[in-house]
């Protein structure tokens, strides 16, 4: 069966140190993959996706980039936190065809 | 922008059906309507979706109108566990289809 890992599962970053994210899908080959992130009391917003290594699309201009490395691997990156940077990061992935998405245990960034 | 329309918060009774409303009334010919929920702190979790004919499974079922501008999802015999927020979300099925998040309905079943 197919599994999708994510982690750290809390974290806590000073305003303007680095931060990476990683997300790895087991079980499946050449998943979509997908990067989303809750601000406090709001809604999901879609960061990033890719279809395929090395291709990624951005939603939203923003302090954050992505890489896929590999087939079942997403990497959420930024050079410099800031404050607004705080939220809620969730990894997902789907087979495409009309299958539904599979969520990580989201990530919780704090940065003080 | 999400493409459809939920109420913010509902009540629902423990043990009677849970009745969710979606308008999505510019849905396109290729996109599925699908239902997410989530539940405080947790990721989303995948509900159920359908394209035109209504669909069951084991958590709820999807009434999908005939000319797909709405849609309910029904959770027959709602419990204190489904208290979440539910999206209800319209998107292609294709590769690369993406899942646009709206507001939701908060779902709250009491006892």
């Amino acid at each position: 069966s197919q599994t999708i890992h994510q982690w750290p599962a809390t974290l806590v970053q000073p305003v303007g140190s680095p931060l990476s994210l990683e997300c790895t899908v087991e079980g499946t080959s050449n998943p979509n993959l997908y990067w989303y992130r809750q601000a406090a009391g709001r809604g999901l917003q879609l960061l990033f996706y890719s279809v395929g290594i090395g291709q990624i699309s951005s939603e939203v201009p923003q302090n954050l980039s992505a890489s896929r490395p590999q087939d079942r691997q997403f990497i959420l990156s930024s050079k410099k936190l800031l404050l607004s940077d705080s939220g809620f990061y969730l990894c997902a992935w789907s087979a495409g065809q009309g299958d539904g998405y599979t969520f990580g245990s989201g990530t919780r960034l704090t940065v003080v | 922008d999400a493409k459809t329309t939920q109420p913010p918060s509902m009540d629902c009774a423990e043990g009677r059906a849970a009745n969710l409303p979606c308008n999505h009334s510019t849905i396109s010919g290729n996109e599925y309507v699908y239902w997410y929920r989530q539940i405080h702190s947790q990721g989303p979790q995948y509900i159920i979706h359908g394209l035109k004919n209504n669909e069951t499974n084991e958590m709820a079922s999807l009434i999908i109108t005939e000319d797909r501008k709405s849609s309910t999802l029904i959770l027959p015999h709602a419990t204190l566990r489904d208290t979440a927020v539910y999206y209800c979300i319209v998107s292609p099925g294709n590769q690369g289809g993406k899942l646009i998040f709206g507001q939701g309905t908060e779902l709250s079943v009491k006892p």
